[in-house]
């Protein structure tokens, strides 16, 4: 069965730099998320794409991210200037069409800051 | 505002007794309803899901759920619970198709023996 697959499983960072995560999406799917969830709290939406365009996007989502889909398979998250805060575990999920309700969710990415 | 209330942050049960997780969302005209699962260390997993049509919904390992428009509830339920149901359960809402996911905060079930 397709799944959406994230690497890496655990990233580890220091304050200020740069971070990509990864996400390959199932092959035929058109819309893409990213999620995060800082320890102990619930799942909260980051931002949606469609057609290499952002389509929605959250109050976390702020300057320092960016989202990318460079090739025909990945889809990745970019942090520019990490802070501590930014530790959390990060969902990529993708959705076959704008008239499907379901969304796959990958294994999580946990990122580190120190 | 949109959003879903579990109200139970933990749920401690005994093996082979029933559970009810309980889960309140802000109404709106379309509203579209789903528990996910997460094991320890693991990504969510989709236990269920109400589009429309009957309100008794069935999922994956024996769990089943309830839309309720009139309560505006989606509570989930097991006749019978096992060990290996222990994990955290987030009940989520979405508006619209393709749209965000909006979760709740999420409900540690905790089985006993």
């Amino acid at each position: 069965e397709p799944e959406v697959t994230q690497t890496p499983s655990h990233q580890v960072t220091q304050m200020g730099q740069e971070v990509i995560l990864r996400c390959v999406p199932i092959s035929n799917h058109l819309y893409f998320y990213w999620y995060r969830q800082i320890l102990g709290q619930k799942v909260e939406f980051l931002v949606s794409f469609y057609n290499n365009e952002i389509s929605e996007k959250s109050e976390i989502f702020d300057d320092q991210f960016s989202v990318e889909r460079p090739d025909g398979s990945n889809f990745t998250l970019k942090i520019r200037s990490t802070k501590l805060e930014d530790s959390a575990m990060y969902f990529c999920a993708s959705s076959p069409s704008g008239t499907s309700y379901e969304q796959y969710f990958g294994p999580g990415t946990r990122l580190t800051v120190t | 505002a949109q959003s879903v209330t579990q109200l139970d942050s933990q749920v401690p049960v005994f093996e082979e007794a029933p559970v009810e997780l309980r889960c309140n969302y802000s109404s709106s005209v379309s509203v579209y309803l789903f528990w996910y699962v997460q094991y320890p260390n693991q990504g969510l997993q989709l236990l269920l899901k109400y589009l429309s049509g009957s309100t008794l919904v069935k999922g994956i390992n024996g769990f089943e759920a309830e839309f309720n428009k009139s309560q505006t509830s989606f509570h989930l339920r097991k006749p019978s619970v096992h060990i290996s149901d222990t994990a955290e359960y987030f009940c989520a809402v979405m508006y619209s198709s393709a749209s965000k996911i909006i979760f709740g905060s999420g409900t540690r079930l905790s089985i006993r023996p």
